[in-house]
């Protein structure tokens, strides 16, 4: 089936260090899949970071970066020097082309200690 | 700026309870969605409609009855709560016509069946 996989639970980073959050998806039923990054900030709603439709593109935003890659199948978050103010749970999402149908990871919660 | 308003952001209730779940947008967008969010899980597809009338079933549509009223409004309805309903809900909406992708979500209702 259609489904994203991203690293699990919680995350812990001292302020100014790199982070990766891994993710990974399988589109059996989507060609040519578009896939998202949301952050969910503690007590809002979920609202897009970034999003990439074309494969080997590299989206960006807010100093977070996450390449379609479609040989390996993944599209990780990484950002070179993560903030207090990144704390939040993070979300790999695909659609399909026509954005019908959104599949969700688990989510990734991200704690930056000063 | 895309707006998204839930209600209640907080209920309690107990098993067999009648819950009405609200979400309003003022986007003036055509499609609308609630998903609920479970740790361990990704969000989950409830339901979803493309219009005052209309009703599409989710992946998760056991136990929940939707009703779209208007374009604003989709209101999420749990008839008989279970202890197995208690999540954290999501209303999003869409613009399907700009074909964005981008999902604009409320902050979120948090169901508790005792």
């Amino acid at each position: 089936g259609d489904s994203v996989t991203q690293t699990e639970g919680q995350v812990t980073v001292s302020e100014s260090k790199s982070l990766i959050i891994n993710c990974t998806y399988s589109a059996t039923s989507i060609a040519y899949p578009n896939l998202f990054w949301y952050v969910r900030y503690p007590g809002e709603g979920l609202q897009l970071l970034l999003k990439v439709i074309t494969a080997g593109q590299k989206g960006s935003s807010r100093g977070f970066e996450a390449t379609y890659n479609k040989e390996t199948t993944s599209f990780h978050l990484q950002k070179a020097s993560v903030q207090e103010s990144d704390s939040a749970v993070y979300y790999c999402a695909l659609s399909d082309r026509g954005y019908q149908n959104f599949y969700f990871g688990k989510g990734t919660s991200l704690t930056v200690i000063p | 700026e895309a707006a998204v308003t839930q209600s209640p952001r907080n209920k309690v209730t107990v098993t067999g309870g009648n819950v009405t779940l609200s979400c309003r947008q003022t986007n003036s967008h055509n499609y609308m969605y609630w998903y609920r969010q479970d740790t361990g899980h990704g969000l989950r597809l409830i339901h979803y409609s493309y219009g005052a009338g209309n009703l599409q079933i989710g992946d998760v549509p056991d136990g929940y009855k939707a009703t779209r009223t208007t374009q604003e409004d989709f209101f999420l309805l749990l008839e008989l709560a279970s202890p197995s309903q208690t999540s954290l809900y999501f209303c999003a909406s869409s613009d399907d016509r700009g074909h964005t992708g981008q999902l604009y979500f409320g902050e979120g209702s948090k169901l508790t069946v005792l």
